[in-house]
C-alpha cells in the first residue's frame, strides 16, 4: 500500500521560505519511472504543478516558480522536500505532494494547507 | 489561466452520460498522453484516466477517456450522485512540464 504525507508549517510569514517534506511509503524512489510531484491549489482555483523529482535525479520545475524552487529527495529516508522562497499571500493553498509513473499520479497525500499572512 | 481548456461547469441526471472536453496544443495534448483526475470536495485528487484511455484499477468502467488531436475528453455514463466533483484533465508540455486543466465541476442533478 503507497502512502504519502506532507508536513511542513501551516503559517508563514510573507517573505519567508515554506520547507515542506512528503513522507512516503509503499514504494521506492530509485524504482525505473517513478517520480514526486509537488502539486497545489489555492482555495476555490485548479491545481497547479510546482516541481517533480525522478527516480534518475531528473528534476522539473513550474517555469513561472523556478527561481524560487527547491526539490530534493533522501532516498534513504524516502522523503522529498519541497522549499519555495519569498512566499507570498498568493501562494496560500493546500500544498499535495503525489507519485507515480512519470506524469501519471496514481497516489496523493492528503494535502498540507499553507496561508501566507503577516 | 490554465494551459489546458475545460468548461468550468457540466451537469447531468442520474442515468445520464455527460463529456467534458479538454483543450490544448500541439505542445502537450497533441505530443503527449492525456491523465484524468476526479476530486471530491475537500479530499485530495485521484487519478481516474492514464494515457488517454486507460483505467487504474478499482475505477468504474463507466468513466472513459478519449484523445484525439489536440484534444481530450472524459465521459461518464450512468451518471450516479457520487459522481459530483470537480474533474481535472492533466498532461505534460514541452516547455512548461505538467500541466493541468481549470477544471470541470460536475453537479448530478
Amino acid at each position: 500500500q503507497i502512502t504519502l504525507k506532507e508536513s511542513g508549517p501551516t503559517l508563514v510569514k510573507p517573505t519567508q521560505t515554506l520547507t515542506l517534506t512528503c513522507t512516503f511509503s509503499g514504494f521506492s524512489l530509485t524504482t525505473s519511472g517513478v517520480g514526486v510531484a509537488w502539486i497545489r491549489q489555492p482555495p476555490g482555483k485548479a491545481l497547479e504543478c510546482l516541481a517533480l523529482i525522478y527516480w534518475d535525479d531528473d528534476i522539473r520545475y513550474n517555469p513561472s516558480l523556478k527561481s524560487r524552487l527547491t526539490i530534493t529527495k533522501d532516498t534513504s529516508e524516502n522523503q522529498v522536500v519541497l522549499t519555495m522562497r519569498n512566499m507570498d499571500p498568493v501562494d496560500t493553498g493546500t500544498y499535495y505532494c503525489a507519485s507515480g509513473k512519470y506524469w501519471e499520479l496514481q497516489s496523493w497525500g492528503q494535502g498540507t494547507l499553507v496561508t501566507v499572512s503577516s | 489561466q490554465s494551459v489546458l481548456t475545460q468548461p468550468p461547469s457540466a451537469s447531468g441526471t442520474p442515468g445520464q452520460r455527460v463529456a467534458i472536453s479538454c483543450s490544448g496544443s500541439s505542445s502537450n495534448i497533441g505530443s503527449y498522453p492525456v491523465n484524468w483526475y476526479q476530486q471530491l470536495p475537500g479530499t485530495a485528487p485521484k487519478l481516474l484516466i492514464y494515457s488517454n484511455d486507460q483505467r487504474p484499477s478499482g475505477v468504474p468502467d463507466r468513466f472513459s477517456g478519449s484523445k484525439s488531436g489536440t484534444s481530450a475528453s472524459l465521459a461518464i455514463s450512468g451518471l450516479q450522485p457520487e459522481d459530483e466533483a470537480e474533474y481535472y484533465c492533466a498532461g505534460w508540455d514541452d516547455s512548461l512540464n505538467g500541466v493541468f486543466g481549470g477544471g470541470t465541476k460536475l453537479t448530478v442533478l
